[in-house]
């Protein structure tokens, strides 16, 4: 099963500007994590944050979380070409012990 | 970082012939891996855990007897495809997290599967 939604399903922008991803869950979680997937290819863990953080940086990353709506943003800031990929959210649930469940991810598309 | 690597990478069988898929947790112990599906253009899905020394858990809709999982050591897990057909082609992916690596799950690169 799935736990939540991204929006946007896609998102195509121009270098340097600005990228927000949403994921929206349904169940208590104990942590939300992003990962990036470029295409056809494993994926790679960008943050992890909390259910009682709100807010988390990495880099060019910032992420938010709200757990009374459910939801979480990724923010990517001043986007390459090299950061075009596909993004997850992922949380975990203490139904599922330390298994991910993904939501259905944003294709992001930066073009130069 | 932690390195799982999956084995093979590609593989293309015949419709009925059974495929088995390698995950290994390359510099560190893994009691616990998991493996998840990627159809095109879709998620992730995850498939079941496999436990080291006892029996995976399944997700519901998977059938453990198609899916057969082995994690007979710390650091491998195989996921073996019985009898595959058209619709089982897909994108296999396992993971694993350290002990006491909380709950970061390193991925491996994937087993791209087509079944003809």
């Amino acid at each position: 099963s799935q736990q939540g939604e991204e929006d946007p399903q896609a998102l195509s922008i121009q270098e340097g500007e600005n990228a927000t991803m949403n994921c929206s869950y349904k169940t208590s979680i104990n942590n939300l994590q992003w990962y990036r997937q470029n295409s056809g290819r494993g994926l790679v863990h960008l943050i992890l944050i909390r259910s009682n953080e709100r807010e988390k940086h990495s880099g060019r990353l910032r992420v938010t979380l709200d757990t009374s709506k459910k939801s979480s943003s990724l923010l990517i800031t001043a986007s390459r070409a090299a950061d075009t990929a596909s993004y997850f959210c992922a949380t975990v649930t203490n139904r599922a012990g330390t298994a991910l469940i993904f939501g259905k991810g944003t294709t992001l598309s930066v073009s130069s | 970082g932690a390195v799982v690597s999956q084995h093979p990478s590609r593989v293309i069988c015949k419709s009925g012939t059974s495929v088995k898929i390698e995950c290994r947790s390359l510099d560190f112990q893994a009691t616990t891996m998991f493996w998840y599906r990627q159809f095109p253009k879709q998620s992730l899905m995850l498939m079941a855990t496999s436990n080291e020394g006892s029996k995976a858990t399944y997700e519901q809709g998977v059938e453990k007897d198609k899916f057969l999982i082995n994690h007979a050591s710390l650091t491998l897990s195989t996921l073996t495809v019985t009898s595959a057909h058209p619709e089982d082609s897909s994108f296999y992916i396992c993971s694993a997290s350290r002990p006491s690596g909380g709950d970061t799950q390193y991925f491996g690169p994937g087993t791209r599967l087509t079944v003809l």
